[in-house]
């Protein structure tokens, strides 16, 4: 398997563009997780799945952030308008829910200039 | 306010030493793992403990769970350089099952 898939795995924007961050979990896991790392909060959680609808989004830091996963195999993460403060590495992890072990992805480095 | 605790933060030792970290928080959780991140890449899990006291043993890496589920300990036995990397714990409450909360990492570097 080749694990979880994000892109793109660096991206840098200027201020106010919209930028969309992309995973795909690995085949068969049915929950899956966006997270959020930076030197000063260390890794949070913005907002998890269960087989596709959103289960809980507290972690989201304000209405630019949204996320959608139409399908078990593809999930969003958009910022729009985005800040420098959103300048983050932004990682996507798969579970499957018997097992209870996360897989993340590489991550996505993220630069707002 | 961080609930969970890490420390040290930075770690830099010898080839061959031992060492241990540790994991802390006021709130008890129902089971608690470890994770190790390395540079450009995302966290990999090492271990679960579930039980209270629970020891578990992987390799030259020992994980221990506080009796009273609020804390962890990790010790690596004749580090290498292949366990440099940024050590994460993440504690699961009972009442939220799949968010897992995680402490901010203790960033350990073995010099050959």
């Amino acid at each position: 398997d080749a694990g979880v898939i994000q892109s793109p795995r660096h991206e840098v924007t200027e201020m106010g563009q919209e930028v969309t961050l992309r995973c795909k979990p690995i085949s068969g896991h049915n929950s899956l997780f966006w997270y959020r790392q930076t030197m000063m909060r260390g890794l949070e959680l913005l907002i998890y799945f269960n087989n596709n609808v959103p289960i809980d989004d507290s972690g989201m830091p304000e209405d630019r952030f949204s996320a959608k996963m139409p399908n078990a195999s593809f999930s969003t993460l958009k910022i729009q308008p985005s800040e420098p403060r959103d300048s983050a590495v932004y990682f996507c992890a798969s579970r499957n829910r018997a097992t209870g072990i996360q897989y993340f992805g590489a991550g996505t480095r993220l630069s707002v200039l | 306010t961080q609930l969970l605790e890490q420390s040290p933060q930075f770690l830099s030792i010898q080839e061959g030493e031992n060492l241990t970290v540790y994991c802390n928080s006021s709130s008890v959780f129902s089971s608690l793992q470890w994770y190790r991140q390395e540079p450009g890449e995302g966290p990999v899990l090492l271990v679960t403990v579930v039980t209270g006291g629970e020891v578990k043993k992987l390799k030259r890496l020992t994980f221990q769970f506080g009796d009273a589920r609020k804390d962890s300990s990790l010790h690596i036995t004749a580090a290498q350089p292949g366990d440099t990397g940024l050590y994460l714990c993440a504690g699961a409450k009972e009442t939220s099952y799949d968010k897992v909360i995680f402490g901010p990492g203790t960033s350990l570097s073995v010099i050959p």
